[in-house]
């Protein structure tokens, strides 16, 4: 599976945008991008996952490029709630695997 | 919303001790993995059960640790001797099937005295 690379901490005012980057270079054309995140003493908690159309939810838009060699999680008003380690991982459609890194600490400051 | 639940959600053990975690996933997911959480890392994959059948134990320390999912529903996993280095967050996690989303418990913290 291929690598992922996400810088180490971001901070976000509360009610604006965040946007979190992740790098995956190496990506497969049947590998999906799948984004977590992780808040302080609780299980991982799925966000979204896309292929190479971008996607949104009730949690989140997913941006992904056209060469699909980085993609970007947009919260699009964050709250203090949002504070916690958001995971971005690279996963073939057709295996289980997956490789958390050390993830995105996202803090979000009133 | 269904959720996976993980029993107990902390533990203190002695080293030498043995331990053990119980997972029930979500009714339906057929996919069940455990994973290991140590402090500032992301998880790791321990092993993954389809059904009742182990498919990936590659990662697991097989001399001290082992996992069963009898019935192809709940799960235990366990620790015997525990060690000083097993002190961390062991996560379970289950999906529908391959390549579904994963949905995790809130996970059982370790720590090993």
């Amino acid at each position: 599976d291929a690598k992922t690379t996400q810088p180490t901490s971001m901070d976000c005012a509360e009610g604006r945008a965040a946007n979190l980057p992740c790098n995956h270079s190496t990506i497969s054309g049947n590998e999906y991008v799948y984004w977590y995140r992780q808040i302080h003493s609780q299980g991982p908690q799925y966000i979204i996952h896309g292929l190479k159309n971008n996607e949104t939810n009730e949690m989140a838009s997913l941006i992904i490029t056209e060469d699909r060699k980085s993609s970007t999680l947009i919260l699009p008003h964050a709250t203090l709630r949002d504070t916690a380690v958001y995971y971005c991982i690279v996963r073939s459609s057709n295996n289980n695997d997956m490789r958390f890194g050390a993830g995105t600490r996202l803090t979000v400051k009133p | 919303e269904a959720e996976v639940a993980q029993s107990p959600r902390y533990k203190i053990t002695e080293k030498s001790q043995a331990v053990a975690f119980w997972c029930d996933p979500i009714s339906g997911h057929a996919t069940l993995y455990w994973y290991r959480q140590i402090l500032g890392q992301g998880p790791e994959l321990l092993v993954q059960f389809q059904d009742e059948s182990v498919v990936d134990d590659s990662q697991l320390p097989k001399d001290r640790f082992s996992a069963e999912r009898l019935k192809g529903v709940d799960s235990t996993l366990k620790i015997q001797p525990a060690e000083l280095g097993d002190s961390a967050m062991y996560l379970c996690a289950s999906s529908f099937g391959t390549g579904y989303e994963q949905y995790f418990g809130p996970g059982t913290r370790l720590t090993v005295t």
